[in-house]
């Protein structure tokens, strides 16, 4: 089984709609990441967590929130959808350890917002 | 101007052949840098990982870093039609907790 899991892997919704994607781990990390990938764009921060308690905005979180449910679960969820915020979408961990912040992707979630 | 620059490619070689990505960033605070390589319609995987300055070698994969020039290079020897992919330069420091990614390079390998 993968270490990290995103659902739905696909998604297609209408504008102003709510939607949730959620990220679930077994690799025992504490802190937990959404990215966005549009290209030519990379991989841009939407938030992150470095544990239940911790919540911060990366640098694109407007249209965007979070819940961090348990160590193990990181949900992302767009309130009103909007055709701009159509992209592959990466949830991502880490644990600091000595190594620095190596980062562990899942598979995406591509959205669609028509 | 970007905090990391990556050429976006793509790039095309023959099967075999030596192939050099390359980063350049801006921020001389950067201490520990990273590469992914990222199938399509895949999750980036985490690819070599290294500190500071210096050479690291993984079988055919070698990531260097010049931290006196803010450039870091990731190396493919015998290139093969499996290593088509984009690769994303990743770094950060440990005051800074997060990472900054280049926007990839996609390579494509012909057999």
């Amino acid at each position: 089984d993968a270490d990290v899991t995103q659902t739905p892997r696909n998604r297609i919704t209408k504008t102003g709609k709510r939607i949730m994607l959620e990220c679930s781990q077994t690799k025992g990390h504490d802190r937990m990441y959404w990215y966005r990938q549009d290209p030519g764009l990379g991989l841009r921060l939407i938030y992150y967590s470095f544990d239940v308690k911790d919540i911060n905005k990366g640098e694109i979180s407007d249209g965007y929130s979070v819940s961090r449910q348990a160590q193990a679960k990181f949900s992302l969820s767009l309130e009103s959808a909007i055709p701009n915020q159509t992209a592959l979408y990466f949830c991502a961990t880490s644990d600091t350890g000595t190594g620095g912040d190596t980062q562990y992707f899942g598979p995406g979630t591509r959205l669609t917002v028509l | 101007q970007k905090e990391v620059e990556q050429d976006p490619g793509p790039l095309s070689v023959p099967e075999g052949a030596i192939v050099s990505l390359n980063c350049t960033y801006s921020n001389s605070a950067f201490q520990y840098f990273m590469w992914y390589r990222q199938y399509s319609r895949k999750g980036p995987e985490l690819l070599m990982y290294t500190y500071s300055s210096g050479n690291k070698e993984d079988g055919r994969f070698t990531a260097q870093v010049d931290k006196s020039s803010k450039y870091i290079s990731l190396f493919i020897r015998d290139s093969q039609p499996s290593d088509s992919a984009t690769y994303l330069c990743a770094m950060g420091h440990t005051g800074f907790q997060k990472l900054v990614f280049g926007t990839g390079t996609r390579l494509l390998v012909s057999p």
